[in-house]
């Protein structure tokens, strides 16, 4: 079954520098997203992207992040200067234009750990 | 008041027993209602997803939507102990374009008991 692939599976860094979280969508997929989970804390939706372009951003969604989908495959995103409250699970997750929210697919996240 | 509010648990049942999770939302804008799966260090994994108000039935689970009462259930019968999971409901308004914005629940942590 297709899958949506994240790396790394864990990140530590330390504050104030810079990560890039890369994301491969499922292939015949056209809608892009980042969500982000804290610790004991409920999902919470970051960024949609579609056509080369943001679609929606949440509050949290800062002139810190990012994102770009640099190649046909590969969808990243940036955190520019770390925080320690920027330590979360990242999920990355794609649709598809027909049945978009029965195709609506999430990786395996991405835990990341600011120092 | 927050906009999804799920009973977080845990909630522990023996093998074969048939489970009630539920969430409620106050935001009206919500049509669309999911429920996913999640296993410890791994993604959401879709389960059920409706739009509509009444029940949706696939092999053992159940999801039920009132929107008038703006509350959603998951039921699952005979459960199993693969069943043990943390269980999230979602929901999203109508799409902006096609892209839609998911809100979460915190989330009901289910353990099976063999």
């Amino acid at each position: 079954e297709p899958e949506v692939t994240q790396t790394p599976s864990h990140q530590v860094t330390q504050m104030g520098q810079e990560v890039i979280l890369r994301c491969v969508p499922i292939s015949n997929h056209l809608y892009f997203y980042w969500y982000r989970q804290i610790l004991g804390q409920k999902v919470e939706f970051l960024v949609s992207f579609y056509n080369n372009e943001i679609s929606e951003k949440s509050e949290i969604f800062d002139d810190q992040f990012s994102v770009e989908r640099p190649d046909g495959s590969n969808f990243t995103l940036k955190i520019r200067s770390t925080k320690l409250e920027d330590s979360a699970m990242y999920f990355c997750a794609s649709s598809e234009r027909q049945a978009v929210l029965r195709g609506y697919t999430f990786g395996s996240g991405t835990r990341l750990t600011v120092v | 008041q927050k906009e999804v509010e799920q009973d977080p648990g845990p909630l522990s049942v023996p093998e074969g027993a048939i489970v009630s999770l539920n969430c409620t939302y106050s935001n009206s804008a919500f049509q669309y209602f999911m429920w996913y799966r999640q296993y410890s260090r791994k993604g959401p994994e879709l389960l059920m997803y409706t739009y509509s108000s009444g029940n949706k039935e696939d092999g053992r689970f159940t999801a039920q939507v009132d929107k008038s009462s703006k509350y959603i259930s998951l039921f699952i019968r005979d459960s199993q102990p693969s069943d043990s999971a943390t269980y999230l409901c979602a929901m999203s308004p109508p799409a902006r374009g096609s892209n839609y914005k998911l809100t979460f629940g915190k989330g009901t942590l289910l353990t099976v008991n063999p």
